[in-house]
């Protein structure tokens, strides 16, 4: 599976529009392109995936470059519950694939 | 209505002792993982059955040894605990659908202490 590249931390305040990128640079034409979060103390949280496409869910949205080397994950209005370790993950999907979670980005909303 | 549930929540054990950590989901899924979250927070993969069969293994010792009675259950079973064991043990399933790509549910995790 390609590699990402996320920053270390971001921060965004309360209401305003939180913009994560992400690199995947090596990203090869059937892997899709996923993204997790992590709230402390909790299990992963499905955020939302694509392959080409932008994509929008009740969640968040997924911007995809044409080149698909690069995304960022938007939550349009970020809330204080926001708070996490957001990860970017490159896979191929299907059935029984894996995910190999990276370091992440720790999102903070600020009050 | 838990979708994916593992318990004990906490697990805390003598160094050399054996356990084990349930995990059942009621969501139908074909397909169930578990994961390893270290002190680093780094999290890595490793089980994955399918219908109870084995099918990512990803060089675990053989001291881990998943069991799945039905597709709704994956129990990890540890041997001789060692205190590099120590970690969160997150479970998670997806359905097994090769039309399209099915997102991974996680439990809240196992959060296992080797004294």
């Amino acid at each position: 599976d390609a590699k990402t590249t996320q920053p270390p931390s971001m921060d965004c305040a309360e209401g305003r529009a939180a913009n994560l990128p992400c690199n995947h640079s090596t990203i090869s034409g059937n892997e899709y392109v996923y993204w997790y979060r992590q709230i402390h103390s909790q299990g992963p949280q499905y955020i939302i995936h694509g392959l080409k496409n932008n994509e929008t869910n009740e969640m968040a949205s997924l911007i995809i470059t044409e080149d698909r080397k690069s995304s960022t994950l938007i939550l349009p209005h970020a809330t204080l519950r926001d708070t996490a370790v957001y990860y970017c993950i490159v896979s191929s999907g299907g059935s029984n694939y894996k995910l190999t979670f990276g370091k992440g980005t720790l999102l903070t909303v600020n009050p | 209505d838990t979708a994916v549930s593992q318990t004990p929540k906490y697990l805390v054990t003598q160094m050399g002792n054996d356990k084990s950590i349930k995990c059942e989901q009621n969501l139908g899924h074909d397909t169930m993982y578990w994961y390893k979250q270290d002190s680093k927070k780094f999290l890595k993969i490793m089980f994955s059955y399918n219908n109870k069969e084995l099918i990512i293994n990803e060089t675990v010792p053989n001291r881990f040894s998943p069991k799945s009675p039905d597709k709704a259950h994956l129990n990890l079973h540890i041997n001789s605990l060692e205190l590099g064991d120590s970690a969160v043990y997150f479970c998670a399933s997806s359905q097994d659908r090769t039309d399209s790509n099915q997102p991974q549910h996680f439990g809240d995790g196992t959060r296992l202490s080797i004294l």
